[in-house]
């Protein structure tokens, strides 16, 4: 079974500072990859997506992610962040033999200080 | 947009009560799923289903049952609440490769119930 691998919990920056996220995955196969963000309070959303083509996928609010199929990674970065981007943020995967389920990293929570 | 509506934002029961979390999305998904949200473990798949009146288990199905009658609605059932399921519990929809613009994997999310068992 796959397993993703978010290495930091909590990360703290102030406001203008550049972030990347790193994320992991164990799957040797095809995958999707996805980043999710949850802002206080609310639901969880789609922030970004890679499916196939350009590894370097770019999301909403100025995010982006690269994928890199030799490292198994699918880091989110941002290179200026604001205050409003405080929030938990999930990376998760969907191997191709894994029908319509997606496994979970443990999440970061995002800490922007103004 | 996907709408994912969950019955009950905020539930508090009591160790060993019945507890039913409700669910209904309203663009004719074919998945449903339940997980629940604890820090520092992220997103746990409990069960999933991919039509009506099927039901897979998740990665921890102990303790849960589930049930989906109707296409837009399926819901999570704790026989008898534990202190140990106090937690947030998030439903979330997909829709099959192919179909209604979906791609595989990608999920829409409820707000959440956040269950206190006492």
């Amino acid at each position: 079974a796959q397993s993703v691998s978010q290495h930091n919990h909590h990360v703290i920056l102030s406001e203008a500072a550049s972030l990347e996220l790193g994320c992991n995955y164990s799957y040797g196969g095809t995958v999707n990859l996805f980043w999710y963000v949850q802002y206080p309070g609310q639901h969880l959303q789609l922030l970004l997506k890679y499916f196939s083509g350009d590894p370097l996928v770019k999301g909403i609010k100025g995010f982006e992610a690269e994928f890199i199929k030799s490292k198994f990674s699918f880091n989110l970065r941002k290179p200026s962040v604001q205050w409003s981007d405080t929030a938990e943020y999930f990376c998760a995967v969907n191997a191709h033999n894994a029908g319509n389920m997606l496994t979970f990293g443990g999440g970061t929570r995002l800490m922007v200080k103004p | 947009d996907v709408k994912v509506t969950q019955s009950s934002r905020y539930l508090v029961k009591r160790t060993g009560e019945k507890v039913f979390l409700e669910c209904v999305q309203d663009m004719d998904h074919e998945n449903m799923f339940w997980y629940r949200q604890d820090p520092g473990l992220g997103l746990r798949l409990i069960y999933f289903s991919y039509d009506v009146k099927m039901k897979e288990k998740g990665d921890i199905p102990e303790g849960y049952s589930v049930s989906r009658e109707k296409k837009e609605r399926f819901s999570l059932i704790l026989e008898s609440a534990s202190t140990n399921q106090t937690s947030m519990y998030l439903c979330a929809s997909s829709s099959n490769p192919g179909t209604s613009g979906g791609a595989s994997g990608e999920l829409f999310f409820g707000e959440g119930s956040r269950l206190t068992v006492l």
